[in-house]
């Protein structure tokens, strides 16, 4: 497999303007999570999915970020208007819990995208 | 809720040396799993070693393996015969599977091989 894969992979954007990150979860995997890394906060965790469904979406910063995951293999993070404040690296991991995908619980990463809003 | 500390934010160690970090963890709970992950500076999160907290035998994977107290609530990790591509930041993590297994982060420690 190719493991997780979000793109862009680094992505510079203007206040105001909308971002969209992607991510590609491991085949098989049913959780979907979102997390953010700052110099200040750490790694934080977002929002996640299990089955395709937001679970727990508590860590989302304000109304200007949403999640989706149309599709088991794939999930969306927007961010509109962004702000100079939201840069950060966004990470994408996906998780398997079920008999089909192999239990697991262990997260597999993405590369990240290294957001820059100036 | 949970917490996790790593008190250590620098370590250095000497290449083919022996170093350890430290982690303490704040639960309640009684079923959970603790990972340590990697972090290049590529920045991808690596999976090092993981414990579940009902094994009493501490993990080990090759050259990396931890001390697991789980009276103490402390979660070490030891990495022998240090080189020089374990330069990295090392994330502790906590994860209660009976409540949506999200993974909860230390602070991290940033540690240097020296050659």
């Amino acid at each position: 497999d190719a493991g997780v894969i979000q793109s862009p992979r680094h992505e510079v954007t203007e206040m105001g303007q909308e971002v969209t990150l992607r991510c590609k979860p491991i085949s098989g995997h049913d959780y979907l999570f979102w997390y953010r890394q700052t110099m200040m906060r750490g790694l934080e965790l977002l929002i996640y999915f299990n089955n395709n469904v937001p679970i727990d979406d508590s860590g989302m910063p304000e109304d200007r970020f949403s999640a989706k995951m149309p599709n088991a293999s794939f999930s969306t993070l927007k961010i509109q208007p962004s702000e100079p404040r939201d840069s950060a690296v966004y990470f994408c991991a996906s998780s398997s819990h079920s008999l089909a995908g192999g239990y697991s619980y262990e997260q597999y990463f993405g590369p990240g995208t290294r957001l820059t809003v100036t | 809720a949970q917490t996790v500390t790593q008190s250590q934010p620098e370590m250095s160690v000497q290449e083919a040396e022996t170093v350890t970090l430290s982690c303490t963890y704040d639960t309640s709970e009684n079923n959970y799993y603790l990972f340590w992950y990697k972090q290049p500076p590529s920045r991808q999160m690596i999976l090092v070693i993981r414990q579940e907290a009902y094994k009493q035998q501490n993990a080990t994977e090759n050259r990396f393996s931890v001390n697991f107290q789980k009276a103490a609530k402390s979660f070490s990790l030891k990495i022998s015969d240090s080189q020089l591509g374990d330069t990295a930041m090392y994330f502790c993590a906590f994860m209660n599977n009976n409540a949506g297994n999200m993974l909860t982060f230390g602070g991290g420690t940033r540690l240097m091989v020296k050659p």
